[in-house]
């Protein structure tokens, strides 16, 4: 009964550092999403798809890369870590339908130094 | 472009009583749905309601029901007879274009006393 995992939960990188965090989920859906959430902020989309092979951009792309070459799995890539990019990273995912709450990982803090 | 307000940061209340939080919304979609997750101090988001904008009745699910006003633009949730473990975050969201994306407040602090 796992539903969104998300790998690592904790991460500290250098400025400049590269890294994937991994996002995997067991109930076949077809809609993948990661967004960040700042202290005092809501969640913030950075990346989304609608299906495997496909990916599109959020509100707060910059910085960031993603990848869904597995429909269960949804990539988020740092390729030059900043400082700005310290937050916590939540994945989400569901069905498509108007009514189809996310389902949400637990969360990756990421802090960069 | 869809906007969601929620203008209580901090809300306190007491355990057994009834707490309305508030969300306010601007969209320029005809049809849109409201979302409502709690965030508790460990950091997990769960899924708490859900409300069409046209669904006829206002959602409810166990302790928790919507307060929806469609012409106020208003989607408030109400929680029945607080328990301590309700003391968490609060966000609204609303659905943006056809594709599931959400956009969320900025969210209310519950604490419950006992």
């Amino acid at each position: 009964n796992a539903g969104v995992t998300q790998t690592p939960k904790f991460r500290v990188l250098k400025t400049g550092q590269s890294m994937t965090l991994l996002c995997a989920q067991d109930m076949n859906h077809e809609y993948m999403y990661w967004y960040r959430q700042d202290p005092g902020m809501g969640l913030r989309l950075i990346h989304y798809s609608v299906g495997e092979g496909t990916t599109a951009k959020g509100e707060v792309p910059d910085g960031y890369n993603v990848s869904r070459l597995k429909k269960q799995n949804f990539l988020l890539g740092l390729e030059s870590a900043a400082p700005s990019q310290t937050s916590v990273y939540f994945c989400a995912s569901n069905q498509p339908g108007s009514n189809q709450p996310q389902h949400f990982g637990d969360g990756t803090r990421l802090s960069i130094l | 472009a869809q906007k969601i307000t929620q203008t209580q940061p901090g809300m306190f209340v007491q355990e057994k009583e009834a707490v309305t939080l508030d969300c306010t919304y601007d969209t320029s979609d005809p049809s849109y749905g409201l979302f409502w997750y709690k965030q508790p101090s460990s950091g997990e988001m769960i899924f708490l309601i859900y409300q069409g904008s046209y669904d006829q009745q206002n959602a409810t699910e166990g302790r928790y029901s919507l307060n929806f006003q469609k012409a106020r633009k208003s989607a408030n949730l109400v929680i029945s007879a607080s328990q301590l473990g309700d003391s968490a975050m609060y966000f609204c969201a609303i659905e943006r274009g056809s594709q599931g994306n959400l956009i969320f407040g900025k969210g209310t602090k519950l604490s419950v006393k006992p």
